[in-house]
C-alpha cells in the first residue's frame, strides 16, 4: 500500500511564478517528513525537511508546509527558475528507519 | 568528494544468473540502504543496513540478499533474477539512520534489466 502519495505527476510553471508540489500521506506515525529531488541520469538529492512539531520550514526559495490533521505537506518553490525542473519525491518517516517515497511530481519550468 | 558510488550503472542479464550491484561510501555513514524506483511507485526500500554485519528486510526484500561486512560497503547481490525485478536500483547512506537530521545521500543508479 502506498502510505505517500503524490497525485499529480506532473506540473508545468512559468519562470519567476510560484511552483507548489502536494504530498499526501496516510500512516500518522509518520513524524518527519521530506523532499527530494532528482535530475536525469542522477540520484535524488536531499532538498528540505520538516519535524512534524513543524508546520512550516523555509530555506531560500524553497518552503515546505505541514498540515497533519488533514495529513498534507506541500513545497513551495518561489520564484521558479527552469534548473528547478525535476522531479521531485516526497518521503516520510516514523523513526523506525523504513522511510517511504511518493511516487514522485516532474517539475518543467518553462523560460 | 563525499560520494556514493554503484557500480555498474547499466546491467542486462538473462533470469537465473546471480548478479551484484556494488555500492560504496566515502562518508563513514553508518546507515546504508537499497532502493528500487519503478514508474508510478516511487521509492521503495529493498533492504537496509544500521551498522557492520546489522541489516534489515525493508518494504520489498523478497529476491535480494544483503551484506555488510565493512562500513563503506553494501552490495546487492540478486541470486536467481527474474524479469520483474527490472528496475532503476539506488543505493543510499545517512549518518545513522532515515531520521530528520540524517538526510539520505544517494548514488547514480543502476539500471538492471533482466529478459
Amino acid at each position: 500500500d502506498q502510505q505517500v502519495k503524490q497525485n499529480s505527476p506532473s506540473l508545468s510553471v512559468q519562470e519567476g511564478r510560484i511552483s507548489i508540489l502536494n504530498c499526501d500521506y496516510t500512516n500518522s506515525m509518520f513524524d518527519y517528513f521530506l523532499w527530494y529531488k532528482k535530475y536525469p541520469a542522477e540520484g535524488p538529492t536531499f532538498l528540505i525537511s520538516i519535524s512534524s512539531i513543524k508546520d512550516k520550514n523555509e530555506d531560500g526559495r524553497f518552503t515546505v508546509f505541514l498540515n497533519k490533521s488533514a495529513k498534507h505537506l506541500s513545497l513551495h518553490i518561489v520564484p521558479s527558475q527552469p534548473g528547478d525542473s525535476a522531479v521531485y519525491f516526497c518521503a516520510a518517516s516514523a523513526h523506525n528507519n523504513d522511510m517511504r517515497f511518493g511516487a514522485g511530481t516532474r517539475l518543467t519550468v518553462k523560460p | 568528494e563525499a560520494q556514493v558510488t554503484q557500480n555498474p550503472r547499466y546491467l542486462i542479464t538473462v533470469t537465473g544468473k546471480k548478479l551484484t550491484v556494488t555500492c560504496s561510501q566515502n562518508m563513514n555513514h553508518e546507515y546504508m540502504s537499497w532502493y528500487r524506483q519503478d514508474p508510478g511507485l516511487g521509492l521503495r526500500q529493498i533492504y537496509y543496513s544500521m551498522n557492520v554485519e546489522v541489516t534489515d528486510k525493508g518494504d520489498v526484500p523478497e529476491g535480494y540478499k544483503v551484506s555488510r561486512k565493512e562500513k563503506r560497503n553494501f552490495p546487492l547481490i540478486l541470486e536467481s533474477p527474474s524479469p520483474n525485478q527490472t528496475s532503476l536500483y539506488f543505493c543510499a547512506s545517512s549518518l545513522w539512520g532515515a531520521d530528520y537530521n540524517s538526510p539520505l545521500h544517494f548514488g547514480n543508479g543502476t539500471r538492471l534489466t533482466v529478459t
